[in-house]
């Protein structure tokens, strides 16, 4: 079985400044896919970035970028330039197998100071 | 963009009512989800389903069934509601049964309360 952790149940960053949250996961699988989801005080969860496990570029989407250490079963998020719309719950998801459910990590509240 | 509408945002209902927990995604999607959020437990599968009429249980499936008469709709049913229940149940929908780079798209959420 897939298992995800996010160790730390909040962080907090100054606005502007650069802010990495964690996650690992454990598997046996060789082919998989990893996600970070972010859920805003309004609720709906939306796709902040996702990895592929054979790609050794790590994943970027603007101020994110995810540093993807396979070998250390490790996918860690960086929020560069924090803006206080970062202010959210970020889960990370593990998907692979047939019908590809996802397996979500419990989730990391992070906080941004104005 | 693709929308995944939960019928309600709040819903309080009695311990053993049964209880109707309505999606729909107007995407086409082949895959539909339901999860129940709970903090410090993350987002715990219940139920998804692959096409309709068919379903497989997820990870805490007890308590609850599903249903899936039409591609756009999904719905989840508590039987007889229990006060750990009580929840945000989140929805959603991804497109392709195979394709695991997809990525999963959530509804609002409905948070139920059992009294």
């Amino acid at each position: 079985a897939q298992t995800v952790t996010q160790s730390q149940p909040e962080m907090s960053v100054q606005e502007a400044e650069t802010v990495t949250l964690s996650c690992t996961y454990d598997t046996s699988e060789s082919d998989y896919y990893l996600f970070w989801y972010k859920q805003p005080p309004s609720r709906q969860m939306i796709l902040v970035i996702r990895q592929e496990a054979y790609k050794q570029q790590n994943a970027t989407e603007n101020r994110f970028s995810v540093n993807f250490q396979k070998a250390a079963k490790s996918f860690s998020l960086k929020i560069s330039d924090s803006q206080l719309g970062d202010a959210a719950m970020y889960f990370c998801a593990f998907a692979t197998g047939a019908n590809s459910k996802l397996t979500f990590g419990k989730g990391i509240t992070l906080s941004v100071r104005p | 963009d693709v929308k995944v509408t939960q019928s309600s945002r709040y819903l309080v209902k009695r311990t053993g009512e049964k209880v109707f927990l309505e999606c729909v995604q107007d995407m086409d999607h082949e895959n539909m989800f339901w999860y129940r959020q709970d903090p410090g437990l993350g987002l715990r599968l219940i139920y998804f389903s692959y096409d309709v009429k068919m379903k497989e249980k997820g990870d805490i499936p007890e308590g609850y069934s599903v249903s899936r008469e039409k591609k756009e709709r999904f719905s989840l049913i508590l039987e007889s509601a229990s006060t750990n229940q009580t929840s945000m149940y989140l929805c959603a929908s991804r497109a392709g049964t195979w394709w695991m780079n997809q990525p999963q798209h959530f509804g609002d959420g409905t948070r139920l309360s059992i009294l």
